[in-house]
């Protein structure tokens, strides 16, 4: 089946500097990435939306200059959290879906595994 | 705007007790998906439900998508302490919007032995 793989899964870092994280689609071609942020226990915070080669489209109250997002191939998209902060730390997840008619395979969309960023 | 609402948000039953999960919507959505997640993983998807009506069962679960296909449930049967995690619904919005999904709040099940 198809699979995301995220990386780092978790990543600590000093205040003030950035960290990437990375989603790959194994075996098949992500034409869109979702990324999300998540609290504990709590639900998915949809971040932005972003298409292969395109610019990523931000959710409202999300700082794009901040949250730099990449999509630069149909297999790669990475989130950069520039000039991190405490209140930065959370649970990251992507979500990829690949294009084509919208179909009963398409209904599916792959998760990362998440990573845990948590700045000090 | 397109939400979902979700309950409910929090959950704590003993095993072998039956619990029923629910999302309701105003909006109508082509298709609605749940999700049960792990602490630190990813979602990972149980079950799409599509047609009005539907109703999907996967082992002790059941899932049912509403008439209109505005609501969706999720009932467990005889929950089992491996059942414990968090459980998402989403709705697949509409088309020409990258088919984002609209989520629920989800629903933090404990099951105690």
């Amino acid at each position: 089946g198809a699979v995301v793989s995220q990386h780092p899964s978790r990543v600590i870092c000093k205040s003030g500097t950035s960290v990437k994280i990375e989603c790959r689609s194994l075996d098949f071609q992500a034409t869109t990435m979702f990324w999300y942020r998540q609290f504990p226990k709590q639900s998915l915070m949809l971040m932005a939306t972003s298409n292969e080669g395109s610019k990523a489209t931000y959710e409202q109250g999300v700082e794009k200059d901040k949250f730099l997002i990449n999509h630069a191939s149909l297999t790669l998209s990475t989130l950069t959290v520039t000039s991190a902060h405490p209140e930065d730390s959370s649970f990251y997840i992507c979500s990829a879906r690949s294009g084509g008619v919208w179909g009963p395979l398409n209904y599916g969309y792959t998760f990362g595994s998440g990573t845990r960023l948590t700045v000090v | 705007t397109q939400l979902l609402e979700q309950s409910p948000q929090f959950l704590s039953i003993q095993e072998g007790e039956n619990l029923t999960v629910y999302c309701n919507s105003s909006s109508v959505f082509s298709s609605l998906q749940w999700y049960r997640q792990e602490p630190g993983e990813g979602p990972v998807l149980l079950v799409t439900v599509v047609t009005g009506g539907e109703v999907k069962k996967l082992k002790r679960l059941t899932f049912q998508f509403g008439d209109a296909r505005k609501d969706s449930s999720l009932h467990i049967t005889a929950a089992q302490p491996g059942d414990t995690g968090l459980y998402l619904c989403a709705g697949a919005g509409n088309a020409g919007n990258n088919r984002k999904l609209i989520w629920g709040l989800g629903t933090s099940l404990a099951v105690n032995p």
